[in-house]
């Protein structure tokens, strides 16, 4: 019963590369959540996403990054040309519907690191 | 719009005493959800007690303890008997709204590091 899967754990990049983060949510799960954590702070929302749709992504910047989460593996965040202002650790969270009755239960994260 | 606070940044505490880490939630909604979530230095996010708005029996499970008043718009954490295991970075959080098709964004208050001392 493993729980959200996160990969790479930690990820190091030169600035101007592209960074992929994947989430592979609980079993079950169609629901995708991901969120990112700068330095000393809390989490921020990025993007909600539900299998082949992306349902909210207010707190996306606008350039840059992406998100998918295609019917078939696992969601992926995406940024490009990164920048040391994006290392932070990204949380990905999965639910099994939206409403409020199930915990979102987080992955472990991703540690990027930008030189 | 939502705002959670949490105005303890960092407390220090020895071994064996009992600590609150105090949550203050703003929200214009009268139907919500409040979660605590730990993250030890590894990093990583342990999911600890939701609580939803029309609730507020308070909650006890172990040495954790959960105080929900929404007259003041509070839902304070106490930790009873502190161990080292419980230095943490603890973190309140608040999503509005129960009906469905609403996404479960999650606010985030700045988190409080308790550290524990032996």
């Amino acid at each position: 019963n493993a729980g959200v899967m996160q990969n790479p754990r930690h990820l190091v990049r030169r600035r101007g590369q592209e960074a992929r983060l994947r989430c592979s949510p609980m079993k079950g799960h169609s629901h995708v959540y991901w969120y990112r954590q700068l330095p000393e702070e809390g989490l921020k929302f990025m993007v909600y996403l539900q299998k082949e749709n992306i349902i909210d992504e207010s707190g996306m910047p606008k350039e840059r990054f992406s998100a998918e989460f295609p019917k078939e593996g696992p969601s992926i965040l995406r940024i490009q040309q990164v920048v040391r202002g994006d290392s932070a650790a990204y949380f990905c969270a999965s639910s099994d519907r939206t409403g409020n009755n199930s915990p979102l239960h987080f992955g472990n994260g991703t540690r990027l690191t930008v030189t | 719009a939502q705002k959670v606070t949490q105005a303890q940044t960092e407390i220090s505490v020895v071994e064996k005493e009992d600590v609150t880490l105090d949550c203050v939630y703003e929200t214009r909604d009268t139907t919500y959800y409040l979660f605590w979530y730990k993250q030890p230095p590894s990093g990583e996010l342990v999911f600890l007690i939701r609580r939803n708005s029309f609730d507020e029996q308070n909650e006890i499970s172990g040495r954790y303890s959960w105080n929900f008043q929404k007259s003041t718009s509070s839902f304070n954490f106490t930790i009873t008997a502190s161990q080292v295991v419980d230095s943490a970075v603890y973190f309140c959080a608040l999503s509005e709204g129960l009906s469905s098709g609403s996404a479960r964004q999650l606010t985030f208050g700045s988190g409080t590091q308790l550290t524990v001392l032996p």
